[in-house]
């Protein structure tokens, strides 16, 4: 149990251009959910809780009107880079909680600005 | 600031050994201790995890041992195999928040 899917697994786009990414917890539903954006070889770096129902409360540094988040429902969750350019090329991973102690991750998003 | 400090960056072991990561951290307020496994091109995934009210746990060929007194947690793999080469993250928990280390490569090479 307990399953987040995330898609797409890889995306690459024209400079300019919105990209969306899909978190979908499958088994289970989560009131919040995490995005977090990681560099190669780095750790995961919070961007951004994702709240059903409500806005997303977004870690210091990050765009909110860059990356909008929407949690539109308790197994759906968004990230929408708008007009993206090559520095956001980063791997995108989102996670959700079953409860307390279970958070999982999905497999991540390969985006590429081109 | 990093919240969990997370070493060696990078680790080299035989098949067959005992590979060790250690992560240490400050604020008292972290009630959950996970480990998580990262292979390239995929996202994080749970390993094993530990709650301060133990200093150890066990599964299968994967112990996490907790020192509440020191602040300090490590990760030992025994039997290390090939396959468990990938990036480690340890991470510590907040209200609803994880703070991640800085990630440790393991190779295993036979």
């Amino acid at each position: 149990g307990a399953v987040v899917s995330q898609h797409p697994s890889w995306v690459i786009c024209k400079s300019g251009t919105s990209v969306k990414i899909e978190c979908r917890s499958l088994d289970f539903q989560a009131t919040t959910m995490f995005w977090y954006r990681q560099f190669p070889k780095q750790s995961l770096m919070l961007m951004a809780t994702s709240n059903e129902g409500s806005k997303a409360t977004y870690e210091q540094g990050v765009e909110k009107d860059k990356f909008l988040i929407n949690h539109a429902s308790l197994t759906l969750s968004t990230l929408t880079v708008t007009s993206a350019h090559p520095e956001d090329s980063s791997f995108y991973i989102c996670s959700a909680s079953r409860d307390i102690y279970g958070y999982t991750f999905g497999s991540g998003t390969r985006l590429t600005v081109v | 600031q990093q919240q969990v400090k997370q070493s060696p960056q990078s680790l080299i072991v035989q098949k067959g050994g005992i590979s060790i990561i250690n992560c240490a951290y400050e604020n008292t307020a972290f009630d959950y201790f996970p480990w998580y496994q990262q292979f390239p091109g995929k996202g994080p995934a749970l390993l094993i995890a530990i709650r301060p009210d133990v200093s150890e746990k066990k599964e299968g060929r994967f112990t996490i041992s907790f020192n509440k007194s020191a602040k300090q947690f490590s990760l030992h793999i025994m039997d290390s195999q090939p396959g468990d080469s990938a990036t480690y993250f340890c991470a510590a928990r907040s209200g609803n928040q994880f703070y991640f280390g800085t990630g440790t490569s393991l190779t295993v090479i036979p």
